[in-house]
């Protein structure tokens, strides 16, 4: 499977509450992003997190990094409408370079 | 800063047609992506310039599509000739470079390719 997976693959929840979503990669990395894409739309830089931190927020996102277990999360509180979109974890695999490597993505849908 | 900008935002294209896609990354940034985004494959990194020089184009399909930087300020993915299964929509994308920090990167709007 690819570097960056997303879990789940579509998340439907109700206005108010929490949403939360997995990234699994597989090599080392020197930093993870989420990205944000509404429908029609490209992505959108929403934070990103090196690997030496382990939990980062940023207004109602917050991330989490276990680099034992290569794997992320994102956690969006008091979920709106608005917040319905896509949302990607990206690796740089470690690499020196500007590459990233970009998860199939979770699908959030916010019902008012 | 206008951002990323992409033209065209739609395209339709019969097949065997040429189609070129443009792209003017934000200025000061020294790397650009061009990706394709498909619901089938998601999204896939297509080729990466650094200082206008091509990095690593190893997700370019097939020597009909081809990528060009001739400048800091302009890019063009051409695929000639198109054909169906190569609808999708195209992002190009661009940041500061360096690695670290500096590689969050800044996408366009998109082209959405539809080859008949």
């Amino acid at each position: 499977s690819q570097q960056g997976e997303e879990d789940p693959q579509a998340l439907s929840i109700q206005e108010g509450e929490n949403a939360t979503m997995n990234c699994s990669y597989k090599t080392s990395i020197n930093n993870l992003q989420w990205y944000r894409q509404n429908s029609g739309r490209g992505l959108v830089h929403l934070i990103l997190i090196r690997s030496n931190e382990r939990e980062k927020h940023s207004g109602r996102l917050r991330v989490t990094l276990d680099t034992s277990k290569k794997s992320s999360s994102l956690l969006i509180t008091a979920s709106r409408a608005a917040d319905t979109a896509s949302y990607f974890c990206a690796t740089d695999e470690g690499n020196a370079g500007n590459m990233l490597t970009f998860g199939g993505g979770t699908r959030l849908m916010v019902k008012p | 800063d206008a951002g990323v900008i992409q033209s065209p935002r739609h395209e339709v294209t019969e097949m065997g047609q040429e189609v070129t896609l443009r792209c003017k990354p934000i200025s000061g940034h020294n790397s650009l992506f061009w990706y394709r985004q498909t619901m089938m494959r998601g999204l896939e990194l297509l080729i990466y310039f650094n200082n206008n020089v091509p990095i690593d184009d190893s997700g370019m399909p097939e020597d009909r599509f081809s990528a060009k930087m001739p400048n800091a300020s302009f890019s063009t993915l051409k695929i000639q000739p198109s054909e169906p299964r190569d609808s999708a929509v195209y992002f190009c994308a661009s940041s500061l470079g360096s690695g670290g920090v500096y590689n969050e990167q800044f996408f366009g709007p998109g082209t959405r390719l539809t080859v008949l």
